[in-house]
């Protein structure tokens, strides 16, 4: 059965450059979320978006944003990136109502 | 603020044995209440939803409580093997009321064969 894709697998970059993460849910499923973890913490909330529209924000700095397309990928985009930015980056998708999350293998971000 | 509690140390269990897991929280009332797993470096894998008005859940060799009077839920893996060995995530969801689950800070378990 098709899982969460998530792309790239692993990502270097350098201080101040910019990073573009992506994400293909499974299919049919409404809702998209991404998760930061960091070395030995939990996932932590960043963003959802519901039917293409965000639905709920939690930790995210301003200097990352993302967007769901109308194909349903969605893409988390990290600006002026720091050393603290180096983490698991985990996209889930759901269906709304009551369900399990299924989470994508992540991208681990590196920055040098 | 919403506070998930999980045993913090690692939980080392004999192999054959039970082994439980506990999640309390507060300041939180969830509407469902998830069990994960997480081997290193991959992605949480769901394993168990509970609701609010539900006790007990079994799936397999795994058993979920969910008591919202005591505000905790306690996670059951029977019949334990070396295969289970992993971190254990526990996570609330509000259902409507909210998009995003939270997730506690997980519980390693490591099953000696």
């Amino acid at each position: 059965a098709a899982g969460v894709i998530q792309s790239p697998r692993h990502l270097i970059k350098e201080k101040r450059e910019t990073a573009t993460l992506k994400c293909y849910p499974i299919p049919r499923h409404d809702t998209v979320y991404w998760y930061q973890q960091g070395p030995g913490q939990d996932p932590q909330f960043l963003i959802s978006f519901y039917e293409k529209m965000q639905s709920d924000k939690g930790s995210i700095p301003d200097r990352f944003s993302a967007q769901q397309f109308s194909d349903y990928h969605s893409e988390l985009n990290m600006s002026s990136l720091e050393l603290g930015d180096s983490a698991l980056y985990f996209c889930a998708s759901s269906l709304r109502r009551g369900g399990g999350y299924t989470f994508g293998s992540g991208t681990r971000l590196t920055v040098v | 603020s919403q506070k998930i509690e999980q045993n913090s140390e690692a939980l080392n269990i004999q192999e054959g044995k039970t082994a439980t897991l506990t999640c309390n929280y507060t300041n939180y009332s969830p509407a469902y209440l998830q069990w994960y797993r997480q081997d290193p470096g991959r992605g949480p894998v769901f394993l168990l939803l509970i609701r609010e008005n539900e006790k007990e859940k079994r799936k397999e060799r795994l058993k979920v409580t969910f008591d919202t009077t005591l505000k905790q839920s306690l996670f059951h893996i029977t019949a334990s093997q070396p295969a289970d060995s992993a971190t254990y995530l526990c996570a609330l969801d509000a259902g409507d009321r909210d998009d995003k689950i939270i997730f506690g800070k997980g519980t390693r378990l490591h099953i000696l064969p």
